[in-house]
């Protein structure tokens, strides 16, 4: 398996680009989902899926899109891009096993900078 | 709505001393908490996990945790940093469908 993949790792845009960061995973897991990290924040949920087809909006969803139309690719679209898109983005899969516990798996970022 | 507090944003501690990291929770249920270590531009990777029974959880690279309901906290701690500990530290609480993270701690680990 090669886990979680995102393409690319890094990107340099104008304000007012557009462009899809890619996410994958061949792991057939249900849960995708996108963060973004900034300088001490941690991680914040934009988007998440819990299966093809759903899709749901997180803490900061403002100025990205997604779409789940397989269960392996969940990209991350910005539409208009801005210089407080400015951050690193991981893409996360999880699996939830029988008796609760679950098993998370992080792609290795991709590190955007709008200028 | 859930979240995760960890209270110190940056610790110092020599290498070979112990060091703990603090991480409170509030969430309604039975929380799933986990410890991520991110060293300077990597990824993050899995240190523990608690899902229920034994409140103390072991780790990897020498790292434990231990679950108190009470406090709503789950400490790490390790008995002897080593200088490639240096990183930050990410507290986790998960429910059905996101993670949701705490701000992070940095360790410095001075010789």
């Amino acid at each position: 398996n090669a886990g979680v993949t995102q393409t690319p790792k890094f990107q340099v845009l104008k304000t007012g680009q557009s462009m899809t960061l890619q996410c994958a995973q061949d792991m057939n897991h249900e849960y995708m989902s996108w963060y973004r990290q900034d300088p001490g924040m941690g991680l914040r949920l934009i988007h998440y899926s819990v299966g093809a087809g759903i899709t749901d909006q997180g803490e900061v969803p403002n100025g990205y899109n997604v779409s789940r139309s397989t269960t392996e690719d969940f990209p991350l679209r910005l539409l208009s891009a801005a210089p407080s898109q400015t951050s690193v983005y991981f893409c996360a899969s999880r699996k939830r096993l029988a008796g609760g516990q679950e098993t998370q798996y992080f792609g290795p970022g991709t590190r955007l900078l709008v200028l | 709505a859930q979240s995760v507090t960890q209270p110190d944003i940056h610790i110092t501690v020599s290498e070979g001393a112990s060091l703990e990291l603090r991480c409170n929770y509030s969430y309604g249920a039975t929380p799933y908490l986990f410890w991520y270590v991110q060293s300077p531009g990597q990824g993050l990777q899995l240190l523990l996990k608690y899902f229920s029974g034994d409140t103390l959880v072991q780790g990897i690279k020498g790292f434990e945790a231990e679950f108190k309901r009470s406090q709503s906290s789950f400490n790490l701690r390790k008995p002897s940093v080593h200088w490639s500990d240096a990183a930050e530290y990410f507290c986790v609480c998960s429910n059905d469908y996101k993670l949701s993270f705490g701000a992070g701690t940095t360790v410095t680990v001075r010789a």
